[in-house]
């Protein structure tokens, strides 16, 4: 069964450092997303992508995160300098949405995560 | 602004007894509401899906009510296993972007 790739699942990391993620959606989905999940909370949108373009990055700490899906297939969220409030798991999920004969209610297929860890 | 609300307390079961979750939303008119699992350190994983213009969905031991006027949906797991133990997210979405968002979820213990 086709999965969603995230690497790496752990990443520990000084504050101000550059850090980054990666990830791969099922083959075909148009719709990728980035989440963020602080323990004991929901996902928390970050930014969306249709595509090669973003259609939402309003929850996207600009100055010092950023996000692309350059080929519109895989994906790589970064943050430069890392914060100690930025500890926490970055989820990244994917969805057939565009594809109308296939989903047009945005059943999200979520990778494995990674936990950042920022001391 | 948008408002999800699940039970913070854990919900703590006997195994073969009924579990049932809420979420309850303020400031929103979703047009589908999705239910995930999620297991400890894994990402979410789809469950069900019920549209405003559904009462109830079924799946195997799972049921599914969406309520618009009171704004809340019950999601309801029979015949419960301590396999079932995981915290439960609801998540509503409906405009034109496909966002979605999530509740805090509620953590299900099932004791065998």
């Amino acid at each position: 069964e086709a999965e969603v790739a995230q690497s790496p699942r752990y990443k520990i990391t000084e504050k101000s450092q550059a850090v980054a993620f990666w990830c791969d959606p099922i083959s075909g989905h148009a719709t990728l997303y980035w989440y963020r999940q602080i323990l004991g909370q929901g996902p928390e949108l970050l930014v969306q992508f249709q595509d090669e373009s973003v259609v939402d990055d309003s929850q996207l700490p600009k100055d010092r995160f950023s996000a692309e899906r350059l080929k519109g297939v895989d994906s790589t969220l970064k943050i430069q300098p890392a914060e100690l409030g930025d500890s926490a798991m970055y989820l990244c999920a994917s969805s057939s949405y565009g594809l109308a004969a296939r989903s047009s209610y945005n059943e999200q297929f979520f990778g494995p995560g990674t936990r950042l860890t920022v001391l | 602004s948008q408002k999800i609300e699940q039970n913070s307390e854990a919900l703590n079961i006997q195994e073969g007894k009924t579990a049932t979750l809420t979420c309850n939303y303020t400031n929103y008119s979703p047009a589908y509401l999705q239910w995930y699992r999620q297991d400890p350190g894994r990402g979410p994983v789809f469950l069900l899906l019920i549209r405003e213009n559904e009462k109830e969905k079924r799946k195997e031991r799972l049921k599914v009510t969406f309520d618009t006027t009171l704004k809340q949906s019950l999601f309801h797991i029979t015949a419960s296993q301590p396999a079932d133990s995981a915290t439960y997210l609801c998540a509503l979405g409906g405009d034109s972007s496909y966002k979605l968002i999530f509740g805090s979820g509620t953590r299900l213990l099932v004791r065998p």
